[in-house]
């Protein structure tokens, strides 16, 4: 089965800097996608940005960024120029590439601050 | 604006009591999903569907059951509450097609006492 990890519960950063959130999976499969999320206090599940693993290029979504290892199984997300509105819970997802029903596999969370 | 819609944000239900949590989209997604979410452990597929009257059972899928009789409308169904049934549940739509993400509802925070 697979799993998602995101080792960081919390995480601070300044306005205007830059922060990285870490997420590593497990899976046997090739073909998948990867998802950030963000849930700020209204609870809203925003998704923030998506990657294929076919394709090696990291995406990127203006202020957010990947770093896609495959063979790592890493898959973090890096927020340049931080703003207050970035505080939020960030959630990282596994979804399979095969079949219809495929569902998404959610890591626990990381709690990001953004300092003023 | 494209959404997901959860009835109530905030919900509190005795012990014992039969509670309905409806979900309803206008993306006319085949998928619908119903997640739990508890602090520390991120969110829990309870159940989902991919077609009307269709459902799957997820990772916790005890003491809940599912209806889904239009495919706009998805409902989660505590038979009988209990205290650790005390949660945020998240409603969730997609495509059929794996390569999208969903859309989410706003949450309905549930407490049983």
């Amino acid at each position: 089965a697979q799993t998602v990890t995101q080792s960081q519960p919390e995480m601070s950063v300044q306005e205007a800097e830059t922060v990285t959130l870490s997420c590593t999976y497990d899976t046997s499969e090739s073909d998948y996608y990867l998802f950030w999320y963000k849930q700020p206090p209204s609870r809203q599940m925003i998704l923030v940005i998506r990657q294929e693993a076919y394709k090696q290029q990291n995406a990127t979504e203006n202020r957010f960024s990947v770093n896609f290892q495959k063979a790592a199984k890493s898959f973090s997300l890096k927020i340049s120029d931080s703003q207050l509105g970035d505080a939020a819970m960030y959630f990282c997802a596994y979804r399979s590439g095969g079949g219809a029903t495929n569902k998404l596999i959610f890591g626990t969370g990381t709690l990001l601050a953004v300092q003023p | 604006d494209v959404k997901v819609t959860q009835s109530s944000r905030y919900l509190v239900k005795r012990t014992g009591e039969k509670v309905f949590l409806e979900c309803v989209q206008d993306m006319d997604h085949e998928n619908m999903f119903w997640y739990r979410q508890d602090p520390g452990l991120g969110l829990r597929l309870i159940y989902f569907s991919y077609d009307v009257k269709m459902k799957e059972k997820g990772d916790i899928p005890e003491g809940y059951s599912v209806s889904r009789e239009k495919k706009e409308r998805f409902s989660l169904i505590l038979e009988s509450a209990s205290t650790n049934q005390t949660s945020m549940y998240l409603c969730a739509s997609s495509f059929l097609v794996s390569g999208y993400g969903y859309t989410f509802g706003s949450g309905t925070r549930l407490t049983v006492v």
